[in-house]
């Protein structure tokens, strides 16, 4: 699975829209982005993800560049609660594919009141 | 509650002894993943089943470490003779396999301390 670079941390004021960005520069056509994020004290949770188009659901939106090389997560209102770290991972999808979901350090955001 | 459950939430041991722990995934999921994470790192993939296969071990599960998901259903990841640098965050996850795309389901994880 393609390797992916993500700022250690960064901080965002409540009710401001968190960008948070992710390099996967050597992504190949096959790897999907996905998103995770880890409140302190409880496992990872899914966020999002998609191949090419940008998506959104009701936690958040996805942007991915025409060439697939960099995307940013949105947090449209990021409230305290959104404090965590957030995870960009590319993997393989398929029957047999995408069993290994590889973690990186990840992004700390910080919302400040 | 119908997310993965783990248990013990938490665990303190003397050095050398065993500890296991117990992953319950989401009933319909066929695959079941468990990792390990240390402070201020993400997780790290341990090992993997699909069904009641375990398909495959990560090179940090040493021989101390051994997973079973006797029936396909519930997972154990026990621990041998356990040392200082076991000290982690036990992180179990589940998932659908040939939907593709299904996202990994954590549950909130057991944190192992080895004294």
């Amino acid at each position: 699975d393609a390797k992916t670079t993500q700022p250690p941390s960064m901080d965002c004021a409540e009710g401001r829209a968190a960008n948070l960005p992710c390099n996967h520069s050597t992504i190949s056509g096959n790897e999907y982005v996905y998103w995770y994020r880890q409140i302190h004290s409880q496992g990872p949770q899914y966020i999002i993800h998609g191949l090419k188009n940008n998506e959104t659901n009701e936690m958040a939106s996805l942007i991915i560049t025409e060439d697939r090389k960099s995307s940013t997560l949105i947090l449209p209102h990021a409230t305290l609660r959104d404090t965590a770290v957030y995870y960009c991972i590319v993997r393989v999808v398929g029957d047999t594919g995408g069993f290994k979901t590889i973690f990186g350090a990840g992004t700390r955001l910080f919302v400040k009141a | 509650d119908t997310g993965v459950s783990q248990d013990p939430r938490h665990k303190i041991t003397k050095r050398g002894q065993n500890v296991t722990f117990r992953c319950d995934p989401i009933s319909e999921h066929n695959r079941l993943y468990w990792y390990r994470q240390t402070l201020g790192q993400g997780p790290e993939f341990l090992t993997y089943f699909q069904n009641e296969a375990q398909l495959e071990k990560s090179r940090l599960l040493s021989d101390r470490f051994s997973a079973e998901r006797p029936k396909g259903s519930f997972s154990t990841l026990e621990i041998q003779r356990t040392e200082q640098g076991d000290s982690a965050m036990y992180l179990c996850a589940s998932s659908l396999s040939g939907t593709g795309q299904s996202p990994l389901h954590f549950g909130n994880g057991t944190r192992l301390t080895v004294t």
